[in-house]
């Protein structure tokens, strides 16, 4: 079974400064996948970034940055010079990965994000 | 390209009665994923199809609850006696057939519903 952990608090920012989202996780599966999505007051999900268990580096996609770090079970988000449309719920979540399958994503409960102006 | 279609965006259903919730994946797209979001909680996985065929229906409620995606048509999420416990926003994703381990699921907006 997979289980993801997000227990931080209600998070604030400063505009422009950076903040780092915990998230752990749980899993006996050897290769996985881990991702962050952003919903908003809206209710979409976005997709924010993916990290591969397999990947020697950390994913980086803009402002966003993974930082992995697979002995510690931990997929930590940075948000790099936050801004005021950050403001937003954030869920970590994974996958197992099937050669050639699609498989479900196991997602944790979120962390609310609110960045001051 | 349009994404992820749900509706009704808003759905708001008497104890007893039924709910139908459809969702129509991307173009291309034949794999279809339904999650449940309880108010405050992140997304529980419900089931998961492919075209004609359920292939993980772990997260199902054993009663009330069933899903289908046909060959023509969206993937229709169907509550049979709705409870005021199943007032909850519903998620549809989806994923194409020949997506890399990497392939995200895209979400639609969600059909929230609301039993009264």
């Amino acid at each position: 079974a997979q289980k993801i952990t997000q227990t931080q608090p209600g998070m604030f920012v400063q505009e422009k400064e950076a903040v780092t989202l915990d998230c752990t996780y749980d899993t006996s599966d050897p290769s996985y996948g881990l991702f962050w999505y952003k919903q908003p007051s809206s209710g979409e999900m976005i997709f924010l970034i993916y990290q591969g268990s397999y990947d020697q580096q950390n994913a980086t996609e803009g402002r966003y940055s993974l930082n992995f770090q697979k002995a510690r079970k931990s997929a930590n988000l940075v948000i790099s010079a936050s801004q005021l449309g950050d403001s937003a719920m954030y869920f970590c979540a994974m996958r197992r990965l099937l050669t050639g399958a699609n498989s479900k994503l196991t997602f944790g409960k979120g962390i609310t994000l609110s960045v001051r102006p | 390209n349009a994404g992820v279609m749900q509706n009704p965006r808003h759905l708001v259903r008497r104890r007893g009665q039924e709910a139908r919730l459809r969702c129509s994946p991307m173009k291309g797209h034949s794999h279809v994923y339904w999650y449940r979001q309880l108010p405050e909680e992140g997304l529980k996985f419900m089931v998961y199809l492919q075209k004609e065929n359920i292939i993980d229906e772990s997260g199902m409620p054993k009663e009330r609850f069933s899903a289908e995606f046909p060959k023509e048509g969206p993937s229709i999420l169907r509550i049979q006696q709705v409870v005021r416990g199943d007032s909850a926003a519903y998620f549809c994703a989806s994923s194409p057939d020949s997506g890399t381990e990497n392939t995200e699921a895209f979400f639609g907006q969600g059909t929230r519903l609301t039993v009264v």
